[in-house]
């Protein structure tokens, strides 16, 4: 079974400028998951998505970060414009609907400079 | 006071000993109590997860839950170098659209 895929694996932009993320969950797995971990710390979730509906977004800074996911398989999350404070890593998990059975990628390495 | 606290590290112990990791948490709505482990550059691997309170096995490891005291523990049996990465705890509660709340984690090496 594939895992889940992301790309690009590192970014590196300056800040002010706009960048894209990719997810493509595990094949069934309806519920999407983007997390934000900043060095040394635990993963923050950003974003659930409930195949193509937003079931939690409380923690996403909505004036930059935006997220989607249509027809309800792969996902972007995209930020613009970037800031200094931006620099983590973003990792996209999914799982069949079970919270405590979530499966991550690799994880997006950005560096804003 | 952050909702789930871990035990700060890092942590170095020599191969074959054994390991305690340790998580303290706030919230009484957490019903499910996760360890990840982290490779370096690589995604969060589930480990193991337990519901509510007691011990789970799996090989060399063992996780305990003990709500009453608001603290869970993964024990490494028998550590091996291959167990050296970061280890974090997550907790959640059992509702449809619970979300899991991370430990900061723990950088544990395990040195031949």
């Amino acid at each position: 079974e594939a895992g889940v895929a992301q790309s690009p694996r590192y970014k590196i932009i300056e800040k002010r400028q706009s960048v894209a993320f990719w997810c493509n969950p595990i094949s069934g797995h309806a519920t999407l998951y983007w997390y934000q971990q900043i060095l040394g710390q635990g993963p923050k979730l950003l974003i659930q998505f409930q195949n193509n509906g937003v079931v939690d977004d409380s923690q996403l800074p909505k004036d930059r970060f935006s997220a989607e996911r249509l027809k309800g398989v792969d996902s972007t999350l995209k930020i613009q414009p970037a800031k200094l404070e931006d620099s983590a890593v973003y990792l996209c998990a999914s799982s069949l609907g079970l919270v405590h059975e979530q499966f991550f990628g690799p994880g997006t390495r950005l560096t804003v400079l | 006071q952050k909702e789930v606290e871990q035990d700060p590290g890092p942590l170095s112990v020599p191969e074959g000993a054994i390991v305690s990791l340790n998580c303290t948490y706030s919230n009484s709505a957490f019903q499910y109590f996760m360890w990840y482990r982290q490779y370096s550059r690589k995604g969060p691997e589930l480990l193991m997860y337990t519901y509510s309170s007691g011990n789970k096995e799996d090989g060399r490891f063992t996780a305990q839950v003990d709500k009453s005291s608001k603290y869970i523990s993964l024990f490494i049996r028998d550590s091996q170098p291959s167990d050296s990465a970061t280890y974090l705890c997550a907790m959640s509660g059992a509702g449809a659209n619970s979300k899991l709340t991370f430990g900061k984690g723990i950088t544990l090496s395990v040195r031949p």
